[in-house]
């Protein structure tokens, strides 16, 4: 069954430094990866998607991620982190077929991030 | 553009009562889900719709049920509502279910409490 971890449930780092968030997936096909954000009390909001070609990923607000097959892994890197990065962050896979043609995402459980001045 | 409208913002309910969440997109989108998001659980889909008039159970569906009448609107019904049921309610919508691969937008969620 497809699925995605992320291993860390809450990281802090310290404005300016730089920021990895793991992803690791389980699916049998080509997947189609996304990292969303998510501000307090906010909906989601797509910050980038991998579909196929180019595995390094550039995403909006200084995000990229980079897709590594061999590892089943698609971290989300920052270079350097704002203050307002702070936020939770959920990765997911598009799923192809669910009972049917459906195709909706699976997400993991989140990374919160903590921003340190 | 105001994409996806929800209604309630948040909603305090008492145990058994009936409850409806409402969603409106304006975007077209052909398909649109609801997922529930619960502390350390992330999100999961309750019910989802791949285009007017038809609908389908998620991953979570039980006590919930939804409709899809016209292409904009898709509200989530609890027919009795129960403690476990509290949550924050996030409705999303994508041009298309089939791929998998578009992008879901997402409304800006409703929190319920049911005591």
């Amino acid at each position: 069954a497809q699925s995605v971890t992320q291993p860390d449930i809450h990281i802090t780092v310290s404005e300016g430094a730089s920021l990895e968030l793991r992803c690791n997936y389980s699916y049998g096909a080509t997947p189609y990866l996304f990292w969303y954000v998510q501000s307090p009390g906010q909906g989601l909001q797509l910050l980038l998607k991998y579909f196929s070609g180019d595995t390094l990923v550039q995403g909006i607000k200084g995000f990229e991620a980079e897709f590594k097959r061999s590892q089943s892994s698609f971290n989300l890197r920052k270079p350097s982190v704002h203050w307002s990065d702070a936020a939770e962050y959920f990765c997911a896979v598009g799923r192809m077929n669910y009972g049917g043609s459906q195709g909706n995402l699976i997400f993991g459980k989140g990374t919160k991030l903590s921003v340190k001045p | 553009i105001a994409g996806i409208t929800q209604a309630p913002t948040s909603q305090i309910l008492a145990a058994g009562r009936r409850m409806t969440l409402r969603c409106t997109q304006d975007m077209r989108h052909n398909a649109m889900y609801w997922y529930r998001q619960d502390l350390g659980l992330g999100l999961r889909l309750i019910h989802y719709s791949n285009t007017a008039g038809t609908t389908g159970k998620g991953e979570v569906p039980d006590g919930y049920s939804v409709s899809r009448a016209n292409t904009d609107d898709f509200p989530l019904t609890l027919a009795s509502a129960v403690p476990s049921q509290t949550s924050v309610y996030f409705c999303a919508s994508s041009d298309s279910s089939l791929a998998g691969g578009d992008t879901q937008y997402f409304g800006p969620g409703t929190r319920l409490t049911v005591l």
